[in-house]
């Protein structure tokens, strides 16, 4: 069983704020690491897939960072709304294989 | 929206009783999941399939089958329902490797 741990758990930020958190991940024989954001009542959706240690990647007013040699990849919110509230999901593939081991998630939520 | 339909979305059913969701896809893609999630794990892997006939098992199998005869559906089967296994099922697909994976919208279960 894969380890991904995502921290913190839960934040509460306040409109206009930027933040970050964190998904940690085993970094042996690393494949991808996957973000999604994961709204209340709906299902999780994909906002990026990376594959290469360096890799950022941008949506708007969030970006991801890469780092497999250390194991770890950030995801940022510049100037948070109350619609990015939401659950943010960090997902491992390993070996080039199909399995998507999800961490906890971090729930944000973003107070006007 | 990736076609993908979950079904039922919700049931209720009573201990000891076989229970099947349905997983169906329009999109052709190759590879499907079936994850539960529950307060405090996240999304954990139950099955998952890279093709027709070809699945393996997931973190928290036990308890469970799947089938896919066809690349559209994916089959989750509870032999003898337990209580424990109430739970919200997501079914997810994913064209590629290094490609993010599309869900549905879930299942509710509740074993009484």
């Amino acid at each position: 069983i894969l380890n991904v741990e995502q921290s913190p758990q839960s934040l509460h930020v306040q409109e206009g704020d930027s933040t970050n958190f964190t998904c940690s991940f085993p970094s042996s024989n690393f494949y991808a690491l996957h973000w999604y954001r994961w709204e209340t009542a709906k299902s999780p959706e994909a906002l990026f897939v990376m594959t290469l240690n360096g890799d950022e990647k941008k949506k708007g007013r969030i970006s991801a960072t890469l780092n497999t040699k250390e194991g770890y990849s950030y995801l940022y919110i510049k100037g948070s709304q109350p619609e990015d509230s939401a659950t943010y999901l960090c997902a491992l593939t390993v070996d080039a294989g199909n399995m998507l081991t999800f961490g906890g998630g971090t729930r944000l939520m973003v107070k006007p | 929206d990736a076609g993908i339909t979950q079904s039922p979305r919700h049931k209720v059913t009573e201990t000891g009783t076989p229970v099947t969701l349905r997983c169906h896809q329009t999109e052709n893609h190759r590879y499907m999941y079936w994850y539960r999630q529950d307060p405090g794990h996240g999304l954990r892997l139950i099955h998952y399939s890279y093709g027709v006939k070809d699945t393996d098992k997931g973190e928290v199998s036990d308890g469970y089958s799947v089938s896919r005869s066809k690349t559209e559906d994916f089959l989750l089967t509870l032999e003898s329902a337990t209580s424990s296994q109430t739970s919200v099922y997501f079914c997810a697909i994913k064209a590629r490797q290094g490609q993010g994976a599309f869900f549905g919208q879930g299942t509710r279960l509740t074993v009484v």
